[in-house]
């Protein structure tokens, strides 16, 4: 069964701080992605990022940048220089590579950015 | 380029009655995925639909059921609402049989009273 475990309920820090929101997860499947959604107050969940299995390399999008690491099951998330906007939940999610796949939630976690 | 659209944005029903969620595509996307997001919690799959057939279902059951047109629309039916179906439901749309990403609409808020 494939799980994904986001630790973190609720991260608050100031603006301009770096935060990271952890994502741990688990599969039995060899090759699978992994995804970050946005959902601010108004419910839509924004597409972030996908990364395959097989392709280890960490990414930077401009203030966003993502670790994923295979050998700890981990794709973890880093927002640098955090801004006010970018408070909402963000969740981590999994599926398996070939077919038809369902996306598995974590349970999100809420950051609050405050001025 | 339209992304997801999904409608009603709210709706306000009573036990036992009965509920339509509609959603069309993201122009280009030909599968339909649904899923149920109770408050504080991450979406949980419903179904998914492509060649407006079920193609996966979740652990949900019968009195969920839904429909895929073939203009790529889908509609989600839930007969005889209980108190525990307040959700938001979001419907996803993708692209081919590789469904790589899924992109999401803005949610349809059902409350149940």
């Amino acid at each position: 069964a494939q799980k994904v475990t986001q630790a973190q309920t609720e991260i608050s820090v100031v603006e301009k701080e770096d935060v990271t929101l952890d994502c741990v997860y688990e599969t039995r499947d060899t090759t699978y992605y992994l995804f970050w959604y946005k959902q601010p107050p108004s419910g839509e969940l924004v597409f972030l990022i996908r990364r395959n299995s097989f392709d280890e390399q960490n990414e930077i999008s401009g203030r966003y940048s993502w670790n994923f690491q295979k050998s700890t099951s981990s794709f973890n998330f880093t927002i640098t220089a955090s801004q006010v906007v970018d408070s909402a939940v963000y969740f981590c999610a999994l599926r398996g590579f070939t077919g038809f796949q369902k996306l598995v939630f974590g349970t999100g976690t809420r950051l609050l950015v405050s001025p | 380029d339209a992304g997801v659209t999904q409608s009603p944005t709210h709706l306000i029903k009573t036990r036992g009655q009965q509920v339509t969620l509609r959603c069309s595509p993201k122009s280009g996307h030909d599968t339909v995925s649904w899923y149920q997001q109770a408050l504080g919690q991450g979406p949980q799959f419903i179904f998914q639909y492509y060649e407006e057939e079920e193609r996966q279902r979740g652990n949900f059951p019968d009195r969920f059921s839904g429909h895929q047109f073939p203009n790529y629309s889908s509609e989600l039916n839930v007969n005889a609402l209980l108190l525990g179906d307040s959700a938001l439901y979001l419907c996803a749309s993708s692209s081919g049989l590789a469904q790589e990403t899924q992109y999401f609409g803005p949610g349809t808020r059902l409350l149940v009273l």
